[in-house]
């Protein structure tokens, strides 16, 4: 069991551009989800998915985010024309199938928008 | 809508002294409940649970954690803190209805400690 794995670690990038996140779950677990975490916070929710099927989104997700899980395995997470508002720690988690199951996070990858 | 408060930003604790951590809910149900540690660099770890039956659970680390259904409360407590508890705390619940597994997180709070 190696845990939750997340890269970048750290990520710089200037207002406008796009970045993509990528977490590796887990091997055995079908849940994966995606939390947001801003300075002096509690991680917010985002989205998870049930192997490969996206099955809820959260409202902080705007249309500028995008969320895969091909073939249930990895998942990554795309910002598109980045704002300085997007700027926080980007978790990510893994659970077997049930909904109360643990929940295992990775270190995360913390975003800089400049 | 479902909350949680960790009423506590920032507590400082001397090694060796006992801690407790505050923790109350806002949900209409008893939800299932968390406690996770984060250490800088680290990711969230799951310190305890509480889905039902006996009220007072035993966690990782020495920690544990009472339900109390009429205060809504699930407080986190540790008789004698070490050096390594440092780090920060957060509480959460999971809603009994529905299927998400989407955790709902309090702010969290800091706990540093005292030599």
């Amino acid at each position: 069991d190696t845990g939750v794995s997340q890269d970048p670690r750290h990520k710089i990038t200037k207002r406008g551009q796009n970045v993509t996140f990528r977490c590796d779950p887990i091997s055995e677990h079908n849940r994966l989800y995606w939390y947001r975490q801003t300075l002096g916070q509690g991680p917010e929710f985002l989205t998870y998915f049930q192997n490969e099927a996206q099955l809820e989104k959260s409202r902080l997700l705007s249309d500028r985010f995008s969320a895969e899980r091909p073939k249930g395995s990895f998942s990554t997470l795309e910002i598109q024309r980045t704002e300085q508002g997007d700027s926080a720690m980007y978790l990510c988690a893994s659970s077997l199938r049930e909904a109360y199951n643990e929940q295992f996070f990775g270190p995360g990858t913390r975003l800089t928008v400049l | 809508a479902q909350s949680v408060t960790q009423p506590d930003i920032h507590i400082t604790v001397s090694e060796g002294a006992s801690l407790e951590l505050r923790c109350n809910y806002s949900y209409g149900a008893t939800p299932y409940l968390f406690w996770y540690v984060q250490s800088p660099g680290q990711g969230l770890q799951l310190l305890l649970k509480y889905f039902s039956g006996d009220t007072l659970v035993q966690g990782i680390k020495g920690f544990e954690a009472e339900f109390k259904r009429s205060q809504s409360s699930f407080n986190l407590r540790k008789p004698s803190v070490h050096w390594s508890d440092a780090a920060e705390y957060f509480c959460a619940v999971l809603p009994y209805s529905g299927n998400t597994g989407k955790l709902i997180f309090g702010q969290g709070t800091t706990l540093q400690v005292k030599p």
